[in-house]
């Protein structure tokens, strides 16, 4: 069974700063896809970013990078030019191509400004 | 492209009534997940519908089931209510093989039991 862990509850950043949220997970697979979403207060959630295992590179989004190392199963994301509406919970996800993701428990992330 | 929407969006029930909590997906996207989501448990997998099959199922009692219809709209229903199914439902829908299981997710359906 796979295993997501956020080791942050909570973190907070001032705005324009740059902050790193931690993810880990536990697998047996080779193949699989981690995710970031997004959870804004009272707000749907949404897709942030995406890592394919098979890719070395890190995924990059705008101001939005991850940090992929698969040995350590580590996957951390980084927040550039932190902005007022990236106020959110964050969640780790885990995926094997299937409709079914495993998340981790999610950090609240608030920017202040 | 309409994205997925989740009705009814709140539901107040009572313990040991019965819901039905309906989702349609995105066009296109024949695979239906759902999600329980509580500040203790976080987000727990309850089961995965395609092409009106369930594909995968999480660990929660035969009290929680759904189904998909022909069209990919999916329901869910709980019965015999207990005062711990109190949640965030969520569901999401996704494009089988597509984009490695990325999935879109509704608003949620707040459901209440007293």
């Amino acid at each position: 069974a796979q295993t997501v862990t956020q080791s942050q509850p909570e973190m907070s950043v001032q705005e324009a700063e740059t902050v790193t949220l931690s993810c880990t997970y536990d697998t047996s697979e080779n193949n699989y896809y981690l995710f970031w979403y997004k959870q804004p207060p009272s707000r749907q959630m949404i897709l942030v970013i995406r890592q394919e295992a098979y890719k070395q590179q890190n995924a990059t989004e705008n101001r939005f990078s991850v940090n992929f190392q698969k040995a350590a199963k580590s996957f951390s994301l980084k927040i550039s030019d932190s902005q007022l509406g990236d106020t959110a919970m964050y969640f780790c996800a885990f995926n094997t191509n299937a409709g079914k993701s495993t998340f981790g428990d999610g950090t609240t992330l608030t920017v202040k400004p | 492209k309409a994205g997925v929407t989740q009705t009814p969006r709140y539901l107040i029930k009572t313990r040991g009534q019965q819901v039905t909590l309906s989702c349609s997906p995105i066009s296109g996207h024949r695979s239906v997940s759902w999600y329980q989501q509580t500040p203790g448990q976080g987000l727990q997998f309850l089961f995965e519908y395609f092409s009106e099959t369930q594909r995968n199922k999480g660990n929660f009692p035969g009290r929680f089931s759904g189904r998909q219809f022909s069209n990919s709209r999916s329901e869910m229903n709980v019965s015999t209510l207990e005062l711990g199914d109190s949640a965030l439902y969520l569901c999401a829908s996704s494009l089988p093989g597509g984009r490695g299981g990325e999935q879109y997710f509704g608003p949620g359906t707040r459901l209440t039991v007293t």
